[in-house]
Formats: structure tokens, sequence, C-alpha cells
């Protein structure tokens, strides 16, 4: 059971460079997430999606784009990457039909350095 | 609105001795509280949720933690440390909404455990 898998790991772009963060998740869960962390300031929401077919903003979403591409998959978009953009970024799901729910499951997570 | 603090951003103790990482938090509801920990490298795990049931929650790995309302506090303690616990700790709170999304993560507090 793989749960919650992120690619790619470890990603190095130049200022103005576009890239895509994928997500997946085995576990049926409903709603995804997308989370940047910063030292000193824990993890703050890019984006989510509460279901299927829905996305939206979270606390930080400025130079984001997402897709729920279906119910499995999740992925993030820089289209133009900044130096402040440098982070770690994680991937969450979670399933609230369940007893578990707020319970979130991450990704490993992607270590992005925009130069 | 929700808010989390945790009072140490560092905490240093030696093998075998207590550990105790402050939390108090703020919400217009009644909330949940977590407390997640991550190894270095590593995605978040859960170590335990308190979701007004019994206000002394027992995680994993030995640590528990107190909901104490009136003093708007969630510290995790453990009665002795291990090597194996060193690594940074994420309070979190949610308020739950229908987008389930209100999930807010206080600043962590990096666990240092000396031999």
């Amino acid at each position: 059971n793989a749960g919650v898998t992120q690619t790619p790991k470890f990603q190095v772009l130049k200022t103005g460079q576009s890239m895509t963060l994928q997500c997946a998740q085995d576990m049926n869960h409903n709603s995804m997430y997308w989370y940047r962390q910063d030292p000193g300031m824990g993890l703050r929401l890019i984006y989510y999606s509460a279901s299927e077919g829905t996305t939206d903003k979270g606390e930080v979403p400025n130079g984001y784009n997402v897709s729920r591409l279906n119910k499995r998959e999740f992925s993030l978009r820089l289209e133009s990457a900044a130096p402040s953009q440098t982070s770690v970024y994680f991937c969450a799901s979670r399933d609230r039909a369940s007893s578990g729910a707020n319970v979130l499951t991450f990704g490993a997570g992607s270590r992005l350095t925009v130069l | 609105a929700q808010s989390v603090t945790q009072l140490d951003s560092h905490v240093s103790v030696s093998e075998g001795t207590p550990v105790l990482l402050r939390c108090n938090y703020s919400s217009s509801y009644s909330p949940s509280l977590f407390w997640y920990v991550q190894h270095p490298n590593k995605g978040l795990q859960l170590l335990l949720k308190y979701t007004s049931a019994a206000t002394l929650v027992k995680g994993i790995n030995g640590f528990e933690a107190e909901f104490k309302k009136s003093e708007t506090s969630f510290h995790l303690t453990k009665p002795s440390a291990h090597m194996s616990d060193a690594a940074e700790y994420f309070c979190v709170v949610s308020d739950w909404n229908n987008a389930g999304n209100m999930l807010t993560f206080g600043g962590g507090t990096r666990l240092m455990v000396k031999p």
C-alpha cells in the first residue's frame, strides 16, 4: 500500500522556468492538499481539492495552479518559478467519510530550489 | 479564525529524561487537535489526535498530550526520551467545515536528544 506518492523528490529550476509536481494516492480519499514547508513557518496550504472536480485556494496560492485530474491525482504547477518558491512541497490526502476524518496522510515531500 | 503557537522552536533533552513540547491554540469552535512528527527528509506522520473525547490522549511511541480548554493548550509529553525521538514536531488545529480544509499548523518544534 503506497499511500501518497509525490514526484519528483528533488528539482532545481531557473527563475522563469515552469514545472509540475505530481501527486497520487491509492487510498480512495476524497480530499487532497498541497502544502509548502518553510523554516519556522510550519506548513501552509497552497491549494486543496475537497473532491474530484473541485479545487480551492488556500493560504498562499499566488504563483501556483492545480489540477485534480481524477480521484487519485492532484498536480501542482508553477508557471514561472521565482526564488521565493524555493521550498519543500507536501501533498496530502484525507478521507472525510471515515472515523479518521481530519487526519492527513502525507507524501514524502518534494524539495524545490529556484535559482 | 484559528491559530496555533508552538512556544519553543527548539528543545534539547538528554536521553532518558522527560520531554515537554508546548502548544497553545485559538479556535472559534470546538477544535480537533493533532500532533504530527517529521523525521529528517520524511513526510509527516500522525502521533496522536484529540477529537472531543478523553482529554488525555495517548499516541504512538509513548507520547501523550492533554487537552486543557481553560488554558487553550495541548502540550505533548513523553516520560523518557529516546534517541529515535529526535525530529520536528507540529501541533495542528482543525475547525470542521464543509470543505474540511481548515487545518492550521504551528511553526514546529525541533527536538534534539543528547546521549
